[in-house]
Formats: C-alpha cells, sequence, structure tokens
C-alpha cells in the first residue's frame, strides 16, 4: 500500500499568517491516464472530513481561495494564505491513483 | 445540495453482526461509486470498502475482507454495509463517501460503531 507521510503533526499558527503542511508519498502518485490523484480534507472538531482540494491543485465546490495545493510526483504540499479562525482542525492528504487509496496521519492545525 | 445520511451504527458485542445504511439524495446515485471510510476515537482515517456505480465489484482492505460487504440498491439510491464478526478494533465512526474518479468529495456526517462486552 502506498504510504503518505504529512509534516509537520502539529502546526501552531498566528492568526493571518500563512500555513503549509506537506504531504510525501511513498511512489509517485502520477496515474497512467496522466493524472495525479492527490487531494486535500479538511476536518473541524467534531465535523466530517470535507474536501477542499483534488488532483492536487483544483479547490473543491465553495472552498476558499486562501487555500492552494501544489506538488508533483511524491512531493505534495497544501498552504493557506492567512489563517483564520474556522480554519482549525485537522487537515488530511489523501492519494486516489493507487489501490487502496490511502490517507496521511493528519495535521492538526491550531491558533498561537 | 448532495446528502449522504448513514444509520445503523450502536453497541455491539465482539463477534456480532451489524448493518450500516447510507441513504443518498441530489445527485444522480447510479452514477458513482460509493466508499466506507472510518474513523477509529481520536484516529486517522481508513478506507473500509468500496462498491462500483451497478454493483458488480467491490472491494475491501485485508483488515476486513472476508467480515464485511458492501452492498448499494441504486433504486433506493442507497449503499449498505454489513459488518460480521466485529472485533473491538473496529469501533469507529463509519462515514459514507461519494467518490469522483481519485477523490472523495461528499462525506455523510457519520455512525458510530461500539464493538465491546
Amino acid at each position: 500500500d502506498i504510504v503518505m507521510t504529512q509534516t509537520p503533526l502539529s502546526s501552531p499558527v498566528t492568526l493571518g499568517q500563512p500555513a503549509s503542511i506537506s504531504c510525501r508519498s511513498s511512489q509517485s502518485l502520477v496515474h497512467s491516464d496522466g493524472n495525479t490523484y492527490v487531494s486535500w480534507l479538511q476536518q473541524r472538531p467534531g465535523q466530517p472530513p470535507r474536501l477542499l482540494i483534488y488532483k492536487i491543485s483544483n479547490r473543491f465546490s465553495g472552498v476558499p481561495d486562501r487555500f492552494s495545493g501544489s506538488g508533483t510526483g511524491t512531493d505534495f504540499t497544501l498552504k493557506i494564505s492567512r489563517v483564520e479562525a474556522e480554519d482549525v482542525g485537522i487537515y488530511y492528504c489523501m492519494q486516489g491513483t493507487h489501490f487502496p487509496h490511502t490517507f496521511g496521519q493528519g495535521t492538526q492545525l491550531e491558533i498561537k | 445540495e448532495v446528502q449522504l445520511l448513514e444509520s445503523g451504527g450502536g453497541l455491539v458485542q465482539p463477534g456480532g453482526s451489524l448493518r450500516l445504511s447510507c441513504e443518498a439524495s441530489g445527485f444522480t446515485f447510479s452514477s458513482y461509486v460509493m466508499s466506507w471510510v472510518r474513523q477509529a476515537p481520536g484516529k486517522g482515517l481508513e478506507w473500509v470498502s468500496a462498491i462500483s456505480n451497478s454493483g458488480d465489484r467491490t472491494d475491501y482492505p485485508d483488515s476486513v475482507k472476508g467480515r464485511f460487504t458492501i452492498s448499494r440498491d441504486n433504486f433506493k439510491n442507497a449503499v449498505y454495509l454489513q459488518m460480521n464478526s466485529l472485533r473491538a478494533e473496529d469501533t469507529a465512526v463509519y462515514y459514507c463517501t461519494r467518490r469522483d474518479s481519485g477523490w472523495k468529495d461528499y462525506w455523510g456526517q457519520g455512525t458510530l460503531v461500539t464493538v465491546s462486552s
């Protein structure tokens, strides 16, 4: 199975400042169809996960443009340009290229 | 508006069985692969089953293979997870998700399964 490793596991951030989460996969996530199926999910406290980003850098419907994704091959990044209070929660990367689809272990975003 | 509503969770003894249901609305259900993902208390996300849009193909990780069975009814817009031989480590919130290509775009609120004597 593909292992998705996120860093850091915890990220204290000041409101209004940027935040960045990295995700590294144990194999290339480029699919035979040419797409790279890396997505990012946000889980606010007490809530189910919510899709933020798909195919590395595409924002899902309703996601604020302060969220952005980037990366290639095995290294991917989620960035929040200016952290707001509502961004507190756990962030997961997920790969959907290889079966079974697997998740990173999660990064806790908290406000300093 | 896409909605996924899970039900059927509860407390069950080790070795027991439980059937989860997920009612879908707001989209053409028969066009999508559906999955179940679980989250143990305080832990991360683990995919536990998937079913093709027509229902002719199902997949499971080794951790539940032979014990869990996913099925769907495209007339009722519902997907099910039959869980047998339950173990303490199956205790988790179980989420119904819709899969679009290589990502899971919609998630239900989840239903809690507790396996304990």
